[in-house]
């Protein structure tokens, strides 16, 4: 497809239960991004991968939060044992490296996650 | 480290009108990027506008323009003839030449606009 794609767009989950979140970025781009947003606030940063490698996991919220990216391309957020208070949308966005920091980030629709 | 602040959590304006979104940073670095992204409530974040710092001229796209003012690490959006279209959260972002994992995202404004 042309833009980011994430799936599923929404997920109703029990507490207790992993999920598996899925993001297709743009083909070509090698950054690709996760925040979370939590209802009517901004933009918590979760990981970023370059190329296949994440230098930097410290913008997960816990042990039970991890991801990962294969062929520089599709990336999945896991979240094991899942609580309550991870109910958010969690956005994936990706950029192209030409022109670094000067590329935009193009975001997914994102993907609702509540946890009952 | 590098702080992005939305001081306006909500603003309104009347359709065909112009408004302000304002927009601070605070940095050490001479050279970054800014960013203003819209969020409608179909949830997709879209760029409105960028703005690279060492530029200084101010960035237009159609009725959206950008008043850049580095000394002051001021980035605000103007938006002119608003239309119900322009309806959104609009967040500010920071981003640095140094590094790409982090770009600071402001907390965001959410704009209405009254017919």
């Amino acid at each position: 497809g042309a833009g980011v794609s994430q799936s599923p767009s929404n997920k109703v989950t029990e507490k207790g239960k992993d999920v598996e979140l899925r993001c297709d970025p743009i083909s070509g781009h090698t950054a690709l991004y996760w925040y979370r947003q939590r209802l009517g606030q901004g933009l918590e940063f979760l990981i970023y991968f370059q190329g296949n490698s994440a230098p930097d996991k410290s913008g997960l919220p816990s042990d039970r939060f991890s991801a990962e990216r294969t062929g520089e391309s599709v990336s999945t957020l896991t979240i094991q044992r899942t609580q309550q208070e991870d109910s958010a949308v969690y956005l994936c966005a990706s950029s192209s490296s030409q022109g670094s920091a000067n590329s935009p980030l193009h975001f997914g629709n994102g993907t609702r996650l509540t946890v009952t | 480290a590098q702080t992005v602040t939305q001081s306006q959590p909500e603003m309104s304006v009347q359709e065909a009108e112009t408004v302000t979104l304002s927009c601070t940073y605070d940095t050490s670095e001479s050279d970054y990027y800014l960013f203003w992204y819209k969020q409608p409530p179909s949830r997709q974040m879209i760029l409105v506008i960028r703005q690279e710092a060492y530029k200084q001229q101010n960035a237009t796209e159609n009725r959206f323009s950008v008043n850049f003012q580095k000394a002051a690490k001021s980035f605000s959006l103007k938006i002119s003839d608003s239309q119900l279209g322009d309806a959104a959260m609009y967040f500010c972002a920071y981003r640095s030449p140094l590094r790409d994992d982090k770009i600071i995202f402001g907390k965001g404004t959410r704009l209405h606009i009254l017919p």
